[in-house]
């Protein structure tokens, strides 16, 4: 079965700079979540969507911004990167009318240097 | 927000049941009590979830206390690829964002 999608698995960028990350949920998936892992943390909640539209939020920082497309793909777009950023990110999608169970993508580490 | 409470590890003998307890005294009566694991370098993965009635599923069972403020999640037959972090999660809709808390590390011994 077709699973959450995240691209670039990898990523290192230097201090300052600009990334996006970006995640391809299930097909049929309409809802999709953002979540932030730190070296040794638990995942923490950065903000969703659903239907395209932004559905709640939770600890992002204002340097980071995130859009849902037609197709259902999300980005995450991170500006002005510090070392704190360094982390794993997950992106998840769910159907809305079965949205009980959140499936996750394999995530990408990013590496601020 | 409720919370949850877990150990922070437990340990179990391969190809034996293994009991995950999970207190959450302050859920509101429309709370879902759900588990996710954490496979090491994976993302969080489902396991189960449920409102009231205990659940079954090809994964696991969760067993509800009665009056709803503890639950306990069983895997009937451990095996090394179980070995992960296992959160036990409230949510207040079906389609609520996930606050992870701080889970339990489960080591399977062969």
């Amino acid at each position: 079965a077709a699973g959450v999608i995240q691209s670039p698995r990898h990523l290192i960028k230097e201090k300052r700079e600009t990334a996006t990350l970006k995640c391809y949920p299930i097909p049929r998936h309409d809802t999709v979540y953002w979540y932030q892992q730190g070296p040794g943390q638990d995942p923490q909640f950065l903000i969703s969507f659903y239907e395209k539209m932004q559905s709640d939020k939770g600890s992002i920082p204002d340097r980071f911004s995130a859009q849902q497309f037609s197709d259902y793909h999300s980005e995450l777009n991170m500006s002005s990167l510090e070392l704190g950023d360094s982390a794993l990110y997950f992106c998840a999608s769910s159907l809305r009318s079965w949205a009980d169970t959140q499936y996750f993508g394999p995530g990408t580490r990013l590496t601020v240097l | 927000d409720a919370k949850t409470t877990q150990p922070n590890s437990m340990e179990s003998n391969e190809e034996e049941p293994v009991h995950l307890p999970c207190n959450h005294s302050t859920i509101s009566g429309t709370d879902y009590i759900h588990w996710y694991r954490q496979l090491p370098s994976q993302g969080p993965e489902y396991v189960i979830h449920g409102l009231t009635s205990n659940v079954n599923n090809r994964m696991a069972s969760l067993a509800i206390a009665e009056d709803r403020k503890s639950s306990t999640l069983i895997l009937h037959r451990a095996t090394l690829r179980d070995a992960a972090v296992y959160y036990c999660i409230l949510r207040f809709t079906p389609d609520d964002k996930i606050i992870f808390g701080k889970g339990t590390r489960l080591h399977i011994l062969p």
